[in-house]
């Protein structure tokens, strides 16, 4: 199985920052990395696709790169509502993993 | 409104079986794959498991055993989940999940407790 490692996993940050939550997969899964937001009692929502891809409605605060192994999840403000626990997950092939997450708290 | 409504969740006792059941509108079920995935109480995202738009292709996460059955009918626009003999460390909220791009619809959870 593939295993997923974010880091960290929790981060303080105040609004207005820019900050990056790397992801790193045990083998080369190409560009087939998302990442999810998901908020207290609540669903996951997707936010990034394939990498680097913005899903619809989501702002454009948020940008994915990487490929390969690498992988990072950047907002670049920090608004009020982005404070919430961020998950990538790679689809190259099943079991789909998820990384252990990343909490994301007010400073 | 394009959706997706879990049900059949709660409590049961150790080595009991549930059916959970994901009720899809809004979209063209049958095009889709679809995907459980579960949340144990404080924990992260587990994937459970894979099933295709035709149900040719079915999958599993190994920690199941062999004790879970994902089955979907096209004609009522559901998805299934058959959990037998099941245990403790199977209390989580369970998602199901539409794979398009990604996981780009989730259901709102039903949560399962296995406890005597």
């Amino acid at each position: 199985d593939i295993q997923m490692t974010q880091s960290p996993s929790s981060l303080s940050a105040s609004l207005g920052d820019r900050v990056t939550i790397t992801c790193r997969a045990s083998q080369s899964i190409r560009s087939y990395l998302n990442w999810y937001q998901q908020k207290p009692g609540k669903a996951p929502k997707l936010l990034i696709y394939v990498a680097s891809n913005l899903q619809s409605g989501v702002p454009s605060r948020f940008s994915g790169g990487g490929s390969g192994t690498d992988f990072t999840l950047t907002i670049s403000s920090l608004q009020p509502e982005d404070f919430a626990t961020y998950y990538c997950q790679q689809s190259y092939g099943t079991p789909y993993t998820f990384g252990q997450g990343t909490k994301l708290e007010i400073k | 409104e394009v959706q997706l409504v879990e049900s059949g969740g709660g409590l049961v006792q150790p080595g009991g079986s549930l059916r959970l059941s994901c009720a899809a509108s809004g979209f063209t079920f049958s095009t889709y794959s679809m995907n459980w995935v579960r949340q144990a109480p404080g924990k992260g995202l587990e994937w459970v498991s894979y099933i295709s738009s035709s149900s040719s292709t079915i999958h599993y996460a190994d920690s199941l055993q062999g004790r879970f059955t994902i089955s979907r009918d096209n004609a009522k626009n559901s998805l299934y989940l058959q959990m037998n003999s099941l245990r403790a460390a199977d209390t989580a909220v369970y998602y199901c999940a539409r794979e398009g791009d990604a996981f780009d619809l989730w259901g709102p959870g039903t949560m399962v407790t296995v406890s005597s």
